[in-house]
């Protein structure tokens, strides 16, 4: 299976703030990769599919790139609803779908 | 607008059965693929297992395969996730979640999820 790697696994920042998490493949995805946004007791959301599409009504302030194995979400100016746990997710062809271990974003 | 609800959760003995179920409402459920997500206490997600629209392609991840089994009732507009063999790291919230295509693509729409607690 695919392994995801997200880093770092927590971050601490501010309102206004830019922040960039980083999720990596253990093979080639092209890029058929996708983040959530999941905050306490509450199911995930989709923010970014197909590395770089954002979901409609998804602020543009999350934006995604790259190809490969190497990906990044980048918040542009951390908005207090922003502090949340995000995943990355592969969709690879039909292989079984894999998470990232998640990137708990703090005040 | 889109709703998932699941059913089927609670309090099982390790080694015993559970059915899952998941109803679905304000889409073509038909024309999508499925899944089951799980999330253990405290811990990040997992997929568990998707159907494709037509049910020709099904998958599982390894820590459930020979022991869940999914399936769909698209006249019903129900996903239903067969557990057996059940165990203590089996304890998780699980969601059904509707994907954006008719196989793997990325899940547009989560339902609430139901607990299920595996121990004796």
């Amino acid at each position: 299976d695919i392994q995801m790697t997200q880093s770092p696994s927590s971050l601490s920042a501010s309102v206004g703030d830019r922040v960039t998490i980083t999720c990596r493949a253990s093979e080639s995805i092209s890029r058929y990769l996708n983040w959530y946004q999941q905050k306490p007791g509450k199911a995930p959301k989709v923010l970014i599919y197909a590395t770089s599409s954002l979901q409609s009504g998804v602020p543009s302030r999350f934006s995604g790139s790259g190809s490969g194995t190497d990906f990044t979400l980048t918040i542009s100016s951390l908005q207090p609803e922003d502090f949340a746990t995000y995943y990355c997710q592969q969709s690879y062809s039909i292989l079984p779908i894999t998470f990232g271990q998640g990137t708990r974003l703090e005040i | 607008e889109v709703h998932l609800v699941e059913s089927g959760g609670g309090l099982v003995q390790p080694g015993r059965s559970l059915r899952l179920s998941c109803a679905a409402s304000g889409f073509t459920f038909a024309d999508y693929a499925m899944h089951w997500v799980r999330q253990a206490p405290g811990k990040g997600l997992e997929w568990v297992s998707g159907i494709s629209s037509n049910s020709r392609t099904i998958d599982y991840a390894d820590s459930v395969k020979g022991r869940f089994t999914i399936s769909r009732d698209n006249a019903k507009k129900s996903l239903y996730l067969e557990m057996d063999s059940l165990r203590a790291e089996d304890t998780a919230l699980y969601y059904c979640v509707k994907d954006r295509g008719s196989s793997w693509y990325f899940f547009d729409y989560w339902g609430q999820g139901t607990p299920v607690t595996i121990s004796s």
